[in-house]
């Protein structure tokens, strides 16, 4: 089976601190994309990287930013953490081919007080 | 751009009846559609998707979902719900040529009453 691994569940933080979101997948997929869920909004894409050292910026890109030193590994960057950002986030991957779907993380819920 | 309708907030259902979970989408050329189920604290499982071919298309715990082109639906429906069935649904749809940008619906949360 496919595994994405998100570093933690949950998360506190305060605000103005720099804060690192790490995502691993164990079937070499080439695509890996961070998603931010809130209620009534569904999920809506921060970044995406199809490569390494690749990535493009998705819907929300505002406040963060991303790495992709190594294929298996995704990090989400949140410069200087604010309440705005406290939300869930999730980690997700594929293969690049367009019929093929994502596989998520388990999610992080970061609190930013 | 693409996007994804998910009319619904709230779906309630009694166990044992049919269910469904409506779905509309806009995409420019053709779409692959997806669905996805989340349990509370949980990441989103894959349930089903439509690629090409038959508009029925069976996934997995019973689920099912119907392809209409000309309502640019993608309908979740499933015969006889259980109450182990309520989570909270998404859709979602990405266009053929590209692998990248999949864009969600806001998601229905489903519950089964006993």
């Amino acid at each position: 089976d496919v595994k994405v691994t998100q570093s933690s569940r949950y998360l506190v933080k305060r605000t103005g601190e720099k804060v690192f979101l790490e995502c691993v997948q164990d079937m070499d997929h080439e695509n890996m994309f961070w998603y931010r869920q809130d209620p009534g909004l569904g999920l809506r894409l921060i970044y995406f990287s199809y490569d390494v050292k690749m990535k493009e910026k998705g819907d929300i890109p505002e406040g963060y930013s991303v790495s992709r030193e190594k294929k298996e590994r995704f990090s989400l960057i949140l410069e200087s953490a604010s309440t705005n950002q406290t939300s869930m986030y999730l980690c997700a991957s594929s293969l690049n081919f367009p019929g093929t779907e994502a596989f998520f993380g388990q999610g992080t819920r970061l609190t930013v007080v | 751009a693409q996007s994804v309708a998910q009319p619904e907030d709230q779906v309630n259902v009694a166990e044992g009846n049919p269910l469904t979970v409506k779905c509309t989408y806009s995409v420019s050329g053709n779409p692959y559609l997806f669905w996805y189920v989340q349990y509370p604290n949980r990441g989103l499982q894959f349930l089903l998707k439509y690629i090409t071919g038959d508009n029925l298309v069976k996934g997995s715990y019973g689920f099912e979902a119907e392809f209409n082109k000309s309502q640019t639906s993608f309908h979740l429906k499933k015969p006889s719900a259980l109450v182990s069935d309520s989570a909270l649904y998404f859709c979602a749809v990405r266009e053929t040529g590209s692998a990248r940008q999949l864009t969600f619906g806001s998601g229905t949360q489903l519950t089964v009453l006993p």
